[in-house]
């Protein structure tokens, strides 16, 4: 069955240090999306992203956040200038449209010492 | 703004029980609701969507309904078993591109 894969599984950062974590989504969709979940707390939006441009984004999603789809594959998010608040679990997730079924990787632990 | 509410927020129920999780909505204006699975530092599996236009869906021992007007959605399992044992979230999209989750139903199945 496809799915969506994450790297990297876990990452240990420095607090002020730029982070990337890269998805690779289901083939054949088009709207990509990434979550995040701080440990204890709900799944929050953070963006989603369809035909190379962001279709929406929340108030968490500021100028320290990006994304970026580099290639017919893969999808990032870039997290610059990190901060202990930062540290939680990332989800990428797809679907084949818009308001359809949502299927979601396995996710990469962030944290920011 | 729309809110997603779950209860209970755990849940420990003997092997071969059915139970019924249950979502609630600040807003009846749904797009779609999705039902996921989440084990402990994992990533979230779909069980179920509903569509707005739809009642219900189901799947295997997996039954999830739907009621607009009231706002609510359950999740029924049916003879549940230990590997049922994992967080359960409710998940709406009120037609952007944005899905809201609830905190969880955390189920623990005894064997």
């Amino acid at each position: 069955e496809p799915e969506v894969t994450q790297t990297p599984s876990h990452q240990v950062t420095q607090m002020g240090q730029e982070v990337i974590l890269r998805c690779v989504p289901i083939s054949n969709h088009l709207y990509f999306y990434w979550y995040r979940q701080i440990l204890g707390q709900k799944v929050e939006f953070l963006v989603s992203f369809y035909n190379n441009e962001i279709s929406e984004k929340s108030e968490i999603f500021d100028d320290q956040f990006s994304v970026e789809r580099p290639d017919g594959s893969n999808f990032t998010l870039k997290i610059r200038s990190t901060k202990l608040e930062d540290s939680a679990m990332y989800f990428c997730a797809s679907s084949a449209e818009g308001v359809n079924t949502i299927y979601f990787g396995e996710g990469s632990w962030l944290t920011v010492v | 703004k729309q809110e997603v509410t779950q209860i209970p927020a755990a849940l420990s129920v003997p092997e071969g029980e059915n139970l019924v999780l249950n979502c609630s909505l600040t807003d009846s204006a749904i797009y779609n609701l999705q039902w996921f699975r989440q084990d402990p530092g994992k990533g979230l599996t779909s069980l179920l969507l509903i569509q707005s236009s739809q009642r219900e869906q189901t799947s295997g021992r997996l039954n999830a309904s739907l009621d607009k007007s009231s706002g609510r959605s359950t999740l029924y399992i049916a003879a549940s078993q230990p590997g049922d044992s994992a967080t359960y979230l409710c998940a709406v999209n009120t037609g952007g591109f944005k899905t809201i989750f609830g905190a969880g139903t955390r189920l623990f199945v005894k064997a």
